[in-house]
């Protein structure tokens, strides 16, 4: 499975979008970019995922450049409670279903 | 609701005991995995199992056990030749492959 690399944190204003950014640049064709939270002492939580095109849901969005080296995941009105350690993972189709989570990134969303 | 149990929250061992975690999902799912989190890092792969009756080691099964006698429960032994049980366990499930692993809130392991 390709590398991930994150900034170790980021700080957001509540009400204001949160955008956090990726690098694969390793990325291959068959890898799809995932995208888990964890706040502190709970299990990961599912936020969203995809292949090539952006994409959207209920907690957020996923932007994916065209040569699929880098996303941002986009939090558009961020509150406290989405402070937590965001992971992003990509995971190649067959791979065991073996998620990798690296170290992440630490979001702090401030008053 | 549907979603991923996962018992106790705390537990605690003697030294050279065995202990069970217990995992159970009602989302009717196929798969399902253990992981193990330390402080500060990632998690890491134990078990998973891709249907009843049938599980593969991850990366780091040495130490622990598994069974997956029903597809709603996937119970996890941390035998006493694991050497540093203390940590975060995980259990998830999918559906299948490339489709979103869901997790419970977790057991934490502590050596008395």
């Amino acid at each position: 499975d390709a590398k991930t690399t994150q900034p170790p944190s980021m700080d957001c204003a509540e009400g204001r979008a949160a955008n956090l950014p990726c690098n694969h640049s390793t990325i291959s064709g068959n890898e799809y970019v995932y995208w888990y939270r964890q706040i502190h002492s709970q299990g990961p939580q599912y936020i969203i995922h995809g292949l090539k095109n952006n994409e959207t849901n209920e907690m957020a969005s996923l932007i994916i450049t065209e040569d699929r080296k880098s996303s941002t995941l986009i939090l558009p009105h961020a509150t406290l409670r989405d402070t937590a350690v965001y992971y992003c993972i990509v995971r190649v189709s067959g791979s065991n279903y073996k998620l990798t989570f690296g170290k992440g990134t630490l979001l702090t969303v401030n008053p | 609701d549907g979603g991923i149990t996962q018992s106790p929250k705390y537990l605690f061992r003697k030294e050279g005991q065995n202990v069970t975690l217990s995992c159970e999902q009602n989302l009717n799912h196929d798969a399902m995995y253990w992981y193990r989190q330390d402080p500060g890092q990632g998690l890491r792969l134990i078990y998973y199992s891709h249907i009843v009756n049938d599980f593969q080691k991850g990366d780091i099964a040495e130490g622990y056990s598994v069974s997956r006698e029903k597809k709603e429960s996937f119970p996890l032994t941390v035998t006493s030749a694991q050497k540093n049980p203390t940590a975060f366990y995980l259990c998830a499930s999918s559906i299948g492959d490339n489709q979103p692993q869901h997790f419970g809130d977790g057991t934490r392991l502590s050596i008395l």
